[in-house]
Formats: structure tokens, C-alpha cells, sequence
């Protein structure tokens, strides 16, 4: 089975760092771009990069670049996002999801990473 | 950054009626890309139409995708009680990717 599963939910303080994953099975891990979608409590969907899984190259939303880092571990099949210091504006809903080929639309999604951060 | 405007904002619909969902792009989507994902509460989004009109594995044809250009429909033929959920179109033609600000879809 196709499936992205993603690390547990997590609580957070202001000014921490916090590194999430995103585990691949079912698949071959370096033929796919892993993207990374936020969603706000309430409100809708958020692209805010991608990861290719060959070259490890990020590329990322305008709106999110220098705010996170994506990286990934090709060698165990993993994507990741992190934050160097977070904000209690980073509490969210964070998703991976495959980007498909030949269409580049997003066609297999991770359950989510709740993150919440509060002091 | 290509914007997408989708309407209604809420839909009140019953079992077995037709739903239509509009999706408006602020500049024209090329290669027709452009997906509608569904998300229940406490669910991640799924795919259920990309390239404009072609349904993703496994999703019934009651839903179908049509249009080009700037304008986009996702039409639900008729309505099962698991069909009640958020609808969200998404391009990907462009840089940043974008998505609308959803559809709910909720029982009348």
C-alpha cells in the first residue's frame, strides 16, 4: 500500500526548534517530489514547498521561505520539516503529500503533524 | 500568485440532489492543471480530480470535473451522506501552488 506516515502530534513553547516526518512506503521514495501543506486552525490549505527526494533540492513558497526548512533522507525513505525557532503563530496542521507523475497534482496524502505551540 | 476564488462559500444541500462547485482563477490555469481535493473533519485532504476532469483512483463517478482557463466546475451528480465535507480546488500550473479558500457542503 501507497501510504506517507507522519510523526506524532507535538507541544511546543515559543523559540523552540521542532523537526517533523514524513515516512514513504509502498513506493519508490526518489521518483516522487514529498510537498509540504500547512492548514491553520479553521482555515484552508497552504502550499509551502516541496522536497525532491534524488538531489535533496528544496524549493520553496515565497511566503514560507526562511521561516522553515525541508529536508529528506532518501536512504530511509523520509521527509522532513523543521523550524529553528517557533512562534505561537506556527500552531497548525501540517501535511506531506506526494506530488504524482505523469499529473503533478497531490494524489496521496499523509494523516497530518498537529503542532501546537503556546508558552 | 495565481488566486482561486470558490463558490458558495456553503452549500445546503440534501441526499440525492446535484451539488455544483465553482473555482474561479485570478489568471488563466495552463495544461489544465487544476485538482479538487475533499477533506472531512479530522481528515486529511483527498484527491479526487486532477488535470481538470480526470478522476483519481478509486473515486466514484458520481463527481466530475469540467472546464479551462479561468473557470472550473466539480459537480457531484448525486448526493451520498458521505459526500457532506469541504471541497478545495488547487493549481499547480504555476508557482507558488494555491489553493481556494473552500467550499462546505453541508447537509440541508
Amino acid at each position: 500500500e501507497v501510504q506517507l506516515v507522519q510523526s506524532g502530534a507535538e507541544v511546543k513553547k515559543p523559540g523552540e526548534s521542532l523537526k517533523i516526518s514524513c515516512e514513504a512506503s509502498g513506493y519508490s521514495f526518489t521518483i516522487y517530489w514529498i510537498g509540504w501543506v500547512r492548514q491553520m486552525p479553521g482555515k484552508g490549505l497552504e502550499w509551502m514547498g516541496f522536497i525532491s527526494p534524488v538531489d535533496s533540492n528544496p524549493r520553496y513558497s515565497p511566503s514560507f521561505q526562511g521561516q522553515v526548512t525541508i529536508s529528506a533522507d532518501k536512504s530511509i525513505s523520509t521527509a522532513y520539516l523543521q523550524w529553528s525557532s517557533l512562534k505561537a503563530s506556527d500552531t497548525a496542521i501540517y501535511y506531506c503529500a506526494r506530488r504524482g507523475s505523469p499529473d503533478p497534482a497531490f494524489d496521496i496524502w499523509g494523516q497530518g503533524t498537529l503542532v501546537t505551540v503556546s508558552s | 500568485e495565481i488566486v482561486l476564488t470558490q463558490s458558495p462559500g456553503t452549500l445546503s444541500l440534501s441526499p440525492g440532489e446535484r451539488a455544483t462547485l465553482s473555482c474561479r482563477a485570478s489568471q488563466s490555469v495552463s495544461s489544465s492543471y487544476l485538482a479538487w481535493y475533499q477533506q472531512k473533519p479530522g481528515q486529511a485532504p483527498r484527491l479526487l480530480i486532477y488535470g481538470a476532469s480526470s478522476r483519481a483512483t478509486g473515486i466514484p463517478d458520481r463527481f466530475s470535473g469540467s472546464g479551462s482557463g479561468t473557470d472550473f466546475t466539480l459537480t457531484i451528480s448525486r448526493l451520498e451522506p458521505e459526500d457532506f465535507a469541504v471541497y478545495y480546488c488547487h493549481q499547480y500550473a504555476d508557482s507558488p501552488r494555491t489553493f481556494g479558500q473552500g467550499t462546505k457542503l453541508e447537509i440541508k
